[in-house]
């Protein structure tokens, strides 16, 4: 069974297309979280969750928008790509007690 | 906000020798302190992570210092083998997202 769970796991798309990519976790963690990998490999974080509730809201640019229906789902949603998009997107999640971020296999986001 | 710094950003070893890769973070009040290791095209994963009361923490090949005072902390793996080359990250937080370094290529040399 996985506990981090995204899909998909590949997206390639034109620039200026919307996509989505949704993420789920069966851990019955409380927090979770959206990281962006690029190319040199750095690990950036986006938006964090708890419950449901924005916590973290990087500076990201609006165009990114994070939706949490319930504590185990997170999804992300991208309108108008850009070029500068292209990355692996990792959703995560960890309980309150420990802070132990537990990572999906990622989504490879290619944008041409 | 935390910043997390960390050398070298590429490691080659012998196969058997030592590996240590180092981290300085910028927020006293940072208390969680873990390293994840990603191999190719896989998530990154947790090895060993140190809380700020303790100042060392051992699994078997894998040991972490840390160091409050000067706000560093490295990761020592002794008998380095071929399935340790991957990169490794260490990070820092005090209850809020991790932040993370910028990671180093660990490349083990049979």
């Amino acid at each position: 069974d996985t506990a981090v769970s995204q899909t998909p796991k590949y997206l390639v798309t034109q620039m200026g297309n919307d996509k989505s990519i949704k993420c789920e976790q069966n851990l019955g963690h409380d927090t979770m979280y959206w990281y962006k990998q690029d190319s040199k490999k750095f690990l950036k974080i986006m938006f964090s969750y708890n419950n449901k509730e924005l916590i973290i809201n990087e500076t990201v640019p609006n165009r990114f928008s994070p939706k949490s229906p319930d504590k185990a789902h997170l999804n992300l949603h991208i309108n108008s790509l850009e070029l500068g998009d292209s990355a692996v997107y990792f959703c995560a999640s960890s309980p309150l007690s420990t802070g132990e971020l537990f990572f999906g296999e990622g989504s490879r986001l290619t944008v041409l | 906000g935390e910043n997390v710094e960390q050398h070298p950003s590429t490691l080659s070893v012998q196969e058997g020798d030592s590996a240590v890769i180092k981290c300085t973070y910028s927020d006293s009040a940072s208390n969680y302190f873990p390293w994840y290791k990603q191999e190719l095209g896989k998530r990154p994963q947790l090895i060993i992570d140190i809380r700020s009361n303790v100042g060392e923490k051992k699994d078997q090949r894998i040991a972490v210092t840390l160091n409050k005072t000067a706000k560093h902390f490295s990761l020592h793996i002794t008998e380095t083998q071929p399935e340790d080359s991957a990169v490794y990250f260490c990070a820092a937080s005090y209850g809020k997202a991790l932040t993370f370094g910028s990671g180093t290529r660990l490349q083990v040399q049979p």
